[in-house]
């Protein structure tokens, strides 16, 4: 069965700081991966998708992904936080048999100013 | 502008009662789904549908009920059999369910609050 592990509930930054949220899935197919974001009290908008087309992946307002066989890992990054990055973040496996959504529960990012 | 509404975005329930969550989408998508989210977990898939007039249960269906008559359309009944229904309800819907790396786009969500 897949599975997915977002290993920090909360994180906290500086402004202008890196970002590193930690994400660990478990697949025996080569999975599909997804990271959203979440605003208070808001839906889920999508920042990356990985579907095994290149292992570094980059998405939305500067985040980008690297997908890590080896370590089972697809940690989210980004070079310089922002106040507006501050919410809740998600990661995401595709169910290859069922083609489901398979959620962590989420990495609550602060950013400090 | 396509995307996904859902409303109200806020709603109160008395117990007993039924309520009917409306998800509207304008994106063409065959496949949408219901999922209800509670602090500090993940979404759980409650309900999803990949054509119309078929759906199925998903992770925790009972005291919840759905209906898909209208490609665009997908509503979800919380019932009266819904023990702890107060949470956050969010529609997604995705090109047609059948990929594996399809992307479901989600809606603003709904906020249901019982009394």
């Amino acid at each position: 069965a897949q599975s997915v592990t977002q290993l920090d509930s909360h994180v906290s930054v500086s402004e202008g700081t890196p970002v590193l949220l930690r994400c660990n899935y478990s697949s025996s197919y080569s999975p599909s991966l997804f990271w959203y974001v979440q605003h208070p009290n808001k839906g889920l908008q999508l920042l990356l998708k990985y579907t095994s087309a290149a292992t570094l992946v980059k998405g939305i307002n500067g985040f980008e992904a690297e997908f890590k066989k080896s370590e089972t890992s697809f940690h989210l990054t980004k070079p310089s936080a922002h106040m507006s990055d501050a919410a809740e973040y998600f990661c995401v496996v595709s169910d290859r048999g069922t083609y489901k959504y398979i959620f962590g529960t989420g990495t609550r990012l602060k950013v400090l100013a | 502008d396509g995307g996904i509404t859902q409303s109200p975005k806020y709603l109160f329930r008395k117990e007993g009662q039924n309520v009917t969550l409306s998800c509207e989408q304008n994106l063409n998508h065959d496949a949408m789904y219901w999922y209800r989210q509670d602090p500090g977990q993940g979404l759980r898939l409650i309900y999803y549908s990949q054509i119309v007039n078929d759906f199925q249960k998903g992770d925790i269906a009972e005291g919840y009920s759905v209906s898909r008559e209208k490609k665009e359309s997908f509503p979800l009944t919380v019932t009266s059999a819904q023990k702890n229904p107060t949470a956050f309800y969010l529609c997604a819907s995705s090109i047609d369910g059948q990929g594996v790396s399809d992307t479901q786009y989600f809606g603003p969500g709904t906020r249901l609050t019982v009394l």
